[in-house]
C-alpha cells in the first residue's frame, strides 16, 4: 500500500482563504519534505522537517507555513492564499540511514482562483 | 545559475533504440537520484546513487563526484519509458535536495 499519502488530491481555494495540505507518512521516516512543482522549474523545497515538532524553510518558503505534529504528519498551510501559488504540491519522506533517499507522495493539485 | 542542470530538456525516440541523459551540478553533493514522473503526474524512483553505477533492468545510471554529473542510459526504449525524468542532488551537509528542471521524453512507436 501506498506509503506516503497526501489529501486533498484537488483542491480549488480563493485569493485570500486558508489553505491545509496535509501528507502522512507509514515508512517511519524522520524526515519530511513538502515541495512545489511549477511547469520550467522541476520541484522546489518550500519547507521541510527533521522530526515531530521540528519545522525548517526550504529555498522557497515565504507565504507558506509548516507544522509537524507527529512523526507521520506533516502539513503545509497557506495563510493568505494567491493566485501565484497555484501549483502541484508534493509531500516526500526520507531518513539518514538511507542517505534521505525520498520517496513521494502523489501530488495535490491546488487552484487558487 | 542553475545549480543542477539537465540536458537536454526534451527528447523524441524512436521504440527499440538507444539513449543517455544527463544531469550536470554546480554544487557539492554525495547523493544522487534519478525520478521518472508519469504521464499521470507520479513521481516514481529510479535510482538512488553514491558514486558509482547501478543498472536495473533496460535502465543504467553513473555518478561521477569528481567530475560532477550523472548519466541515466534508457535501452530499447518501450512506449512505457515516456514521461518525465528528474535527478536530484543532494547538498552536501544540509540533506536538501535540489532538483533539475527535467528531461521531457517521448517514446513513439
Amino acid at each position: 500500500e501506498a506509503a506516503v499519502t497526501q489529501s486533498p488530491r484537488n483542491k480549488v481555494a480563493v485569493t485570500g482563504g486558508k489553505v491545509t495540505l496535509s501528507c502522512n507518512q507509514t515508512n517511519n521516516h524522520n524526515n519530511m519534505y513538502w515541495y512545489r512543482q511549477d511547469t520550467g522549474h522541476g520541484l522546489r523545497l518550500i519547507h521541510y522537517s527533521y522530526g515531530a515538532g521540528s519545522t525548517e524553510k526550504g529555498d522557497i518558503p515565504d507565504g507558506y507555513k509548516a507544522s509537524r505534529p507527529s512523526q507521520e504528519n506533516f502539513s503545509l498551510i497557506l495563510e493568505l492564499a494567491t493566485p501565484s501559488q497555484t501549483s502541484v504540491y508534493f509531500c516526500a519522506s526520507g531518513d539518514w540511514d538511507r542517505g534521505f533517499e525520498q520517496y513521494f507522495g502523489p501530488g495535490t493539485r491546488l487552484t487558487v482562483l | 545559475g542553475d545549480q543542477v542542470k539537465q540536458s537536454p530538456s526534451a527528447l523524441s525516440l524512436q521504440e527499440g533504440t538507444n539513449s543517455a541523459l544527463r544531469c550536470n551540478f554546480s554544487i557539492a553533493t554525495t547523493t544522487v537520484q534519478w525520478f521518472l514522473q508519469n504521464p499521470r503526474g507520479s513521481l516514481m524512483n529510479l535510482f538512488y546513487l553514491v558514486p558509482g553505477t547501478k543498472e536495473n533492468g533496460r535502465l543504467k545510471s553513473t555518478f561521477n563526484s569528481k567530475e560532477s554529473y550523472s548519466t541515466l542510459h534508457i535501452r530499447d526504449a518501450q512506449l512505457e519509458d515516456s514521461g518525465t525524468y528528474f535527478c536530484a542532488a543532494e547538498n552536501t551537509g544540509n540533506y536538501k535536495y535540489v532538483f533539475g528542471a527535467g528531461t521531457r521524453l517521448k517514446v513513439i512507436a
